[in-house]
């Protein structure tokens, strides 16, 4: 089945760690972005990548870094500098052929700092 | 600057009732307007989309109406079930050679029973 998987499910991250969450997907999409969810403040836009080996920062770029190495692969890290880093975090995907199917999301990772 | 606004940001429906839920935009280049629908520690899920030439869109017991002049649209779902309970956002793409999406702030929807 064609998918966006995301690990870990739960992340545990102490103070001035930095941590990495993974983003695979096997749809052969172009587009990947990743997303930060606050209850109450919707999806906000951490960075994107149209294709590999290029990525944009969206609204709330600080505190993070991004890789786009291959098509199937966004990593994400949370950097030390990020000084509010619990939440939930979604990777998505979509085609360059406009957005026939929307995105897809995979199921989340959740952070939380301990 | 907020693109997309959503409201309202919960909702109560009694099982068997329609639930509406409005988004207004500001961007006329917007050319695709989608809906997404999740459940708790999962992942939004593409619900039904609508495009700017089509006033109306169906799909089961959802609906989309879209008011291009007053650059409004909403989600209408009908005979409102427990198992919709979820948070809804709404979405919308910018014009040709664009395929980001801005999204709403959600809306939580509970139906009781």
């Amino acid at each position: 089945d064609g998918g966006i998987t995301q690990s870990p499910k739960y992340l545990f991250r102490k103070e001035g760690q930095n941590v990495t969450l993974s983003c695979e997907q096997n749809l052969n999409h172009d587009a990947m972005y990743w997303y930060r969810q606050d209850p109450g403040q919707g999806l906000r836009l951490i960075y994107y990548s149209q294709i590999v080996n290029d990525f944009q920062k969206g609204d709330i770029a600080e505190g993070y870094s991004v890789s786009r190495e291959k098509k199937e692969s966004f990593p994400l890290t949370v950097t030390s500098a990020q000084k509010n880093p619990t939440a939930f975090y979604l990777c998505a995907s979509s085609s360059s052929q406009g957005l026939k199917n929307g995105y897809t999301f995979g199921s989340g990772t959740r952070l939380t700092v301990v | 600057q907020q693109q997309v606004k959503q409201s309202p940001q919960s909702l109560i429906v009694q099982k068997g009732g329609i639930s509406i839920i409005n988004c207004a935009y500001e961007n006329t280049a917007f050319d695709y307007f989608p809906w997404y629908q999740q459940f708790p520690g999962k992942g939004p899920a593409l619900l039904i989309a609508i495009r700017p030439d089509v006033s109306e869109k169906k799909e089961g017991r959802f609906t989309i109406s879209f008011n291009k002049s007053a650059k409004q649209f909403s989600l209408h779902i009908m005979d409102s079930q427990p198992g919709d309970s979820a948070t809804y956002f709404c979405a919308a793409k910018g014009g040709a050679g664009s395929y980001q999406l801005t999204f709403g702030k959600g809306t939580k929807l509970s139906v009781i029973p």
